[in-house]
């Protein structure tokens, strides 16, 4: 059974900071991997997705890394502001292109 | 302006009223899925539909129903809740699966007492 872990479930770091979010999964054979961006009281909101294919995807200040045969992701947020705090969370597709399962999120919290 | 829409926003309610959350998307797309999303056990997938001919379980399916009878909608029943079934549930859609973006909807917090 797949497993997604993203650690620590919270970070708090001073604004202008460059920062890596981490994710990790059990079984290698995914269809792709996406991040996702939840703010309080709203649904989720798709950053950005890497296909299995693929090693790494860019948008704007974020780039997403992949490393299938190790099992691990991260999203780099680079000179992080205060309107980057938010609940990130990655999720990895499977299931003949039915099915993600999500890790359960960090918590980003960006000092002014 | 495209978006997937869930109704109610909110909503409390006794155990065993027969209730249902409605989804509907205006994107035309193929594949919608409900989410719940509780404390400490994150987001997980309840049901899935690729189309109006598939609908499947996903990991956490117990006590739930649904329907695709027209591809836009995607209604949640919860025939006899229980107070385990209180939750912030999400539905999403995309144009084929997971394997492109998901959209998902502002989210359904259910009570159940």
């Amino acid at each position: 059974k797949q497993e997604v872990t993203q650690i620590p479930a919270a970070l708090s770091v001073p604004e202008g900071e460059n920062l890596v979010l981490n994710c990790s999964f059990t079984d290698s054979a995914i269809y792709n991997l996406q991040w996702f961006r939840q703010d309080p009281g709203k649904g989720l909101t798709s950053l950005l997705l890497i296909q299995s294919s693929q090693r790494e995807q860019t948008s704007g200040r974020l780039n997403a890394s992949l490393d299938k045969s190790s099992g691990r992701s991260t999203l780099y947020i680079a000179a992080s502001q205060p309107g980057d705090s938010a609940t990130y969370l990655c999720a990895v597709g499977t299931g003949a292109n039915s099915k993600l399962t999500f890790g359960k999120g960090i918590t980003l919290s960006v000092r002014p | 302006e495209a978006q997937v829409t869930q109704n109610p926003r909110y909503l409390i309610t006794v155990t065993g009223k027969k209730l249902t959350v409605t989804c509907s998307q205006n994107m035309n797309h193929e594949y919608m899925s409900w989410y719940r999303q509780d404390p400490g056990l994150g987001l997980r997938q309840i049901y899935y539909s690729m189309n109006v001919e598939v609908t499947d379980k996903g990991d956490v399916p117990e006590g739930y129903k649904v329907s695709r009878k027209e591809k836009r909608n995607f209604p949640l029943i919860l025939e006899s809740p229980s107070p385990n079934q209180t939750s912030l549930y999400f539905c999403a859609s995309s144009p084929t699966g997971v394997n492109q973006p998901q959209h998902f909807g502002d989210g359904t917090r259910l009570s159940i007492l």
